[in-house]
């Protein structure tokens, strides 16, 4: 199971709007409507941000968004603020209750 | 509140055994699988595998297939990650992660992490 893709970097200045792509295969992202979203700051642990593709849990700021078509997945970020940089993991279901993360994608408040 | 406690750092040496533990309480344990989660120093998340605690039923990802084991004790809430023989390339950070349901696939909640150092 390879990893889904994602830009290494991607940066936006404050107030702006950002998206961070994450592509699969039709095994995973393309068949499951399961990918979520995890949001990582330095040493510390993730947190999850997107589940179901589109969902936020209760407490996540509406600015996090996602969607999906086909095989890719993505998550925007809008009205970017200093507190969001930080390292950004997709993952999805791939069916036998396993999962694959993405590579990660690390985004820069200018 | 949901908590998933993991156990201290670890240094070891190659070819030693390990057994770390990640405790959940705030919930009932037996309703949500465990996932283990590999950080490499500066690198990604990477899922290593899960088990469902009421029947210790696992799968593993084929990465880390045959080189860990998962396994559970729900009478008292501890899931383990096990190696039987270390390599250098174990040294990461290990987090586990509670699904966030049945028909859920996701994991919302986290572990600290277990810093596992691998040296000779």
């Amino acid at each position: 199971q390879s990893a889904l893709t994602q830009p290494r970097s991607v940066s936006g200045s404050p107030g702006q709007s950002v998206t961070i792509s994450c592509t699969g295969t039709s095994s995973d992202v393309g068949n499951y409507n399961y990918v979520s979203w995890y949001q990582q700051h330095p040493g510390k642990a993730p947190k999850l941000m997107i589940y179901d593709v589109s969902k936020r849990p209760s407490g996540v700021p509406d600015r996090f968004s996602g969607s999906k078509s086909d095989n890719t997945a993505s998550l925007t970020i809008s009205g970017l603020q200093a507190e969001d940089e930080a390292d950004y993991y997709c993952c999805s279901y791939t069916g036998t209750y396993k999962f694959v993360f993405g590579g990660g994608t690390k985004l820069t408040v200018l | 509140e949901v908590q998933l406690v993991q156990s201290g750092a670890e240094v070891k040496r190659p070819g030693e055994s390990l057994r770390i533990s990640c405790k959940g309480s705030g919930y009932s344990f037996t309703n949500y699988w465990i996932s283990w989660v590999r950080q490499m120093p500066g690198k990604g998340l990477e899922w290593m595998g899960r088990i469902d605690p009421s029947d210790s039923y696992t799968s593993y990802s084929p990465s880390f297939q045959g080189h860990v084991t998962i396994s559970a004790d729900k009478s008292i809430s501890t899931a383990y990650l096990q190696w039987s023989s270390l390599v250098a390339s174990d040294t990461a950070m290990y987090y586990c992660a509670r699904r966030g349901g049945t028909d859920y696939f996701y994991f919302d909640d986290w572990g600290q992490g277990t810093l596992v150092t691998v040296s000779s």
